[in-house]
Formats: structure tokens, sequence, C-alpha cells
């Protein structure tokens, strides 16, 4: 069965700091792992997705994640944040064909001026 | 290219009573996802077509929930009768890919229709 982990429901981080979300995994197939945003009252918006190719992805908005089979993470990392980024972040797993999708429980950012 | 509409946007409703939420996925897309975010988590997959089958209810609540997508277009949901620990946000979100098996294909997510279950 596989279970993702976001580590944090709230983060706050000053404009122009290192923004890291945590998210571990759970997977007894090799996962398709996602990261998605929630600004509010819209739906979900792919930020990035590893499947099984480069271990660093980069996605939208300057954010990167780094795949490490080792440690079962997938972090997610901006290196410098803007006010804009202000919003809830969700990490998901699924199996390979897309099926299966199953979503953390969300981390808040919140960036400070 | 429009994206997944949805709708109502929101629905307020007694608990017992019936209501259904409709999503247009995007055109050509073969796949369709009917999600329950409850709020404070994050969104669970409710179920999952393929054109007009089913390929995952493993998670839909059989006894009130139904969904149907009958021209592998368009999809509504369904919760008979509703329970006050039904009020979540409803998300559709649909995909491109068309076979089983193959890499797994993005997701694109509709704004959501807002059910308030008293």
């Amino acid at each position: 069965a596989q279970s993702v982990t976001q580590l944090g429901s709230h983060v706050s981080v000053s404009e122009g700091a290192l923004v890291l979300l945590r998210c571990n995994y759970s997977s007894s197939v090799p996962p398709y792992l996602f990261w998605y945003v929630q600004y509010p009252n819209q739906g979900l918006q792919l930020l990035l997705k590893y499947t099984s190719a480069a271990t660093l992805v980069k996605g939208i908005n300057g954010f990167e994640a780094e795949f490490k089979k080792s440690e079962t993470s997938f972090h997610l990392t901006k290196p410098s944040a803007h006010m804009s980024d202000a919003a809830e972040y969700f990490c998901a797993v699924s199996e390979t064909g897309g099926f299966k999708t199953i979503f953390g429980a969300g981390t808040r950012l919140f960036v400070k001026a | 290219e429009a994206g997944v509409a949805q709708s109502p946007r929101y629905k307020i409703i007694e608990k017992r009573q019936s209501v259904a939420f409709w999503c247009n996925p995007i055109s050509g897309h073969a796949t369709l996802y009917w999600y329950q975010q409850i709020l404070g988590q994050g969104p669970k997959l409710l179920i999952q077509f393929q054109n007009n089958g089913v390929v995952d209810d493993s998670q839909l609540p059989k006894d009130r929930f139904s969904a149907e997508r009958l021209k592998g277009v368009d999809s509504t949901l369904k919760i008979q009768p509703a329970k006050l620990e039904d009020s979540a946000v409803y998300l559709c979100a649909s995909s491109l890919h068309e076979l089983a098996g193959e890499n797994t294909d993005t997701q694109y997510f509709g704004p959501g229709t807002r059910l308030t279950v008293l």
C-alpha cells in the first residue's frame, strides 16, 4: 500500500528565504511522485512530477524536488520565496499509469514580508 | 484550451437530502477522477474512469455515493442521502492518457464544488 507523509502542516518563511517543504512516501512499487499547489478558492495545479527519469525535477515558478530512494523522500525546494508563493502544497504518489493517486495532508506556506 | 468545468460551485443541503455534481473534463481527456477534499486534509480519490469504464472505485462509499460517465465525456457524482461528514470540496480532474499501464499523465483539476451539509 502507498502512503504520503508531509512533515509540517504549516511552514512560515521570510520573503527571499529558502523554501523547504518535506514529503516522505511509502510504496511497494516504483512510485510516481508529484507536487501540487492550491491557491485559495482554486483547483490544484501541478508544480512538478517524478516518473523514474532524472532524480532532480524542475517545475514551474522556480520550484524543484529531488527524489531520494534511500530516504524515501521527495522534498520541494525553492531558493528564494516570493509573496505569491503563499498557498497550500500537496505531495502525492501514484502507481504506474496514474492509478490510485494518494495525496498528503498538505502544507500551508506563509511568506512574510 | 478550456479547463475542467464543474458545477455548481457551492451547494448547501440538509442531511438526508440528495445532491449531484457535474464535471466536464478537458476535451479529449480519456481519464476522469473524482476526489473528496475535507477541510484540512488532502484530496482523497473516490473514483477513476477510463473513458466510460470504472478503473478504481475502492474508496467510494457505495451505499450512498454513485458516479457515472455514460458517454465517456462528462460525469456526475451523486450523494443520496447526504450525511454531515460529507461536507467537503468535491474535485474533478482529467488526464489525457488512454491506455492503462502507460506512463502516468498530468491531472488537470477543476475549481471544485464546495458542499455544506447542515
